[in-house]
């Protein structure tokens, strides 16, 4: 089975700061896409940055990057110059080859403080 | 703009009464799906359809039926919902596909918050 590993339940940050959510998986697939969404607390899920694995540069979307380690299988989410708006639930994705559903990461909680 | 609209966002009822939450996706998409959400458990995916008349089950498709008549919709069913499917669901649709046939972007709902009493 596909697993996606988030091995930080909570994260705090200072406004302004950088951040780095982490990401790892298991996967044998020759080819796969990974993705993250932002949860805040009104529930919607929001996507944010997609990478995929035969993609030669890490992914940047604005003030979010992927730093994509493919030996390592990790893909971790780079928030720059992090914002109150920033706080929310962030996951990490998932999407195996053949047309097969996301398998989703057990979350990072950001907080951004003042 | 490119959305999946499920309805309704917020919903409370009681154990047994049927109930259909609908979710519709305008950018022609063929495979669309279904995920609950719970503490600790993260997102699953309860049915999906890879196109009009294809439906198939995920990994936690029991008490749910899903039906696809037309591409664009993809309504999920609750036939006598109990207290353990309080929860909250998402839909998502896809399309654009990579190199091994992943998906390279997947459009979510905006959820729906039920509540069974």
């Amino acid at each position: 089975a596909q697993k996606i590993t988030q091995t930080q339940p909570g994260m705090f940050v200072q406004e302004k700061e950088a951040v780095t959510l982490d990401c790892t998986y298991d996967t044998s697939d020759p080819s796969y896409g990974l993705f993250w969404y932002k949860q805040p607390s009104s529930g919607e899920m929001i996507f944010l940055i997609y990478q995929g694995s035969y993609d030669q540069q890490n992914a940047t979307e604005g003030r979010y990057s992927l730093n994509f380690q493919k030996a390592r299988k990790s893909a971790n989410l780079v928030i720059s110059a992090s914002q109150l708006g920033d706080s929310a639930m962030y996951f990490c994705a998932k999407a195996p080859p053949g047309r097969r559903a996301l398998t989703f990461g057990s979350g990072t909680r950001l907080q951004v403080q003042p | 703009e490119a959305q999946v609209t499920q309805n309704p966002r917020y919903l409370i009822t009681v154990t047994g009464k049927k109930l259909t939450v609908t979710c519709s996706q305008n950018m022609n998409h063929e495979y669309m799906s279904w995920y609950r959400q719970d503490p600790g458990l993260g997102l699953r995916q309860i049915y999906y359809s890879m196109n009009v008349e294809a439906t198939d089950k995920g990994d936690v498709p029991e008490g749910y039926k899903v039906s696809r008549k037309e591409k664009r919709n993809f309504p999920l069913i609750l036939e006598s919902p109990s207290p353990n499917q309080t929860s909250l669901y998402f839909c998502a649709s896809s399309s654009r596909t990579g190199p091994g046939g992943e998906y390279t972007e997947a459009f979510f709902g905006q959820g729906t918050r039920l509540t069974v009493v």
